[in-house]
């Protein structure tokens, strides 16, 4: 069975950084690509980015392309968000994706 | 980016029921590989969502027949045959054919 759990959330104050992880099991992690997508309260979905199995293609939303960084390490069956210089419009429930397989997402609040 | 437009925002409907949601992209969702890379997703109230179709038609893994899609191009549809309670939520399709993914802005699906 697939599973993606995501960690690191919390409160977090506005310019600040943080990292989010989410652990993979019941699949060879190092034969998909991964990604991470995003929810506001009570909004919509909004894709962040996506990495390649050896880390050699990472594409990311423009708009999001100089804040987050993704991030992965096969021996530790680990993908990462790197987010740094968070603002309000940043809070959100944050989801690690393999393909359209979804984890239960962490929530980020961004608040001083 | 592709825009993709869903419509209605909005369903209230009767167990029973059958009921149509459109999805429109601004540009083709043909890939180079001849497929289209357009998918649809259910969020079912406090869970992450759920892939429902993936490919225009090819129904996810457990998803009841009573969910169909079809499309081409720019132009997709979802059918729910005979609603039922476990239908309830926000429905979202999703292109990835281009980058960066986007989605739709989702359709409620309430109980009338």
């Amino acid at each position: 069975e697939v599973k993606l759990v995501e960690s690191g959330g919390g409160l977090v104050q506005p310019g600040r950084s943080l990292k989010l992880s989410c652990a993979a099991s019941g699949f060879s992690f190092n034969d998909y690509w991964m990604g991470w997508v995003r929810q506001a309260p009570g909004k919509g979905l909004e894709w962040i980015g996506e990495i390649n199995q050896d880390s050699s293609t990472i594409n990311y939303t423009p708009s999001l392309k100089d804040k987050f960084t993704i991030s992965r390490d096969n021996a530790q069956n680990t993908l990462y968000l790197q987010m740094s210089k968070l603002g309000s419009e940043d809070t959100a429930i944050y989801y690690c994706a393999r393909g359209l397989n979804w984890g239960q997402g962490v929530m980020v609040t961004v608040s001083s | 980016d592709v825009v993709m437009t869903q419509t209605p925002p909005s369903l209230s409907v009767a167990i029973g029921q059958s009921v149509s949601i459109s999805c429109k992209s601004s540009q083709s969702l043909v890939y180079s590989d001849g497929k289209t890379y357009l998918h649809w997703l259910l969020q079912s109230p406090g869970q992450s969502p759920k892939l429902l179709i993936y490919q225009v038609s090819n129904l996810g893994s457990g998803v009841p027949d009573r969910f169909s899609g079809t499309g081409s191009q720019k132009d997709f549809t979802l059918k729910i045959s005979r609603v039922e309670a476990e239908d309830l939520g926000v429905y979202y399709c999703v292109q990835a054919t281009h980058f960066p993914r986007t989605f739709g802005g989702g359709t409620k699906l309430e109980l009338k």
